[in-house]
């Protein structure tokens, strides 16, 4: 079964500038996640999608957008890009059980560096 | 106070040594836990996913959870070289859903 998918999985950006994340979950996971990932702040969640719908945000601006289409694929975007911005984002996807658990894997990532 | 906290590294032990990774998290109702490793400039890899207190073993990992003390751990029998890497403790903060909240990190080193 192939895993989360990624793309693109390098990009150099302006600052100002605008940057779209694509992300494709393990076949039948229903649950696709964001996190940032940086040297000083680690590993940070940004949102959660599931059915379409975002379920849970972290704590991040609105410059941070996400999207979740009827395949279960997920796009992150980020406007107006800073120079913080810079980082290794990762998506994570869930097959969706009831009660605790929900195991989440992580795709390779996107390295995004704003210039 | 951050809410998952890792003991600081690095952390050397021989090869075929135990290694012993410590984590602390603050939100009482959590109810999933999780160790993953990152190697270097690769994404994170789940090792192992605990829900209820007591030990879970799956081979030479073992997690140990207790909830009372709001600590997690996780050891490495007979650490190889390979096992070298940065081991993050995660916690889902929802019963429902994914918002996980993932420690600094721990970099484990073992020497050959």
């Amino acid at each position: 079964k192939a895993g989360v998918t990624q793309t693109p999985r390098y990009l150099i950006k302006t600052r100002g500038q605008q940057v779209t994340l694509s992300c494709s979950p393990i076949s039948g996971h229903r649950s696709v996640s964001w996190y940032q990932q940086t040297p000083g702040q680690g590993l940070q969640f940004l949102f959660e999608y599931f059915s379409e719908t975002q379920r849970n945000k972290g704590n991040f601006p609105g410059r941070f957008s996400g999207r979740q289409f009827s395949n279960s694929r997920s796009e992150m975007n980020v406007s107006t890009l800073e120079l913080g911005d810079s980082a290794l984002y990762l998506c994570a996807s869930s097959l969706e059980e009831t009660g605790s658990g929900n195991t989440i894997y992580f795709g390779e990532g996107s390295w995004l560096t704003v210039v | 106070q951050k809410e998952v906290e890792q003991n600081s590294g690095p952390l050397s032990v021989p090869e075929g040594a135990i290694a012993s990774l410590n984590c602390t998290y603050s939100d009482r109702g959590s109810q999933s836990f999780f160790w993953y490793r990152q190697y270097s400039g690769k994404s994170p890899e789940l090792i192992m996913s605990i829900y209820s207190n007591g030990d879970k073993e799956d081979g030479r990992f073992t997690a140990q959870l207790n909830k009372a003390s709001q600590y997690v751990s996780l050891l490495i029998r007979d650490s190889q070289p390979s096992d070298s890497a940065t081991y993050l403790c995660a916690v889902n903060r929802q019963n429902y859903g994914q918002n996980f909240v993932f420690g600094p990190g721990t970099r484990l080193s073992v020497l050959p």
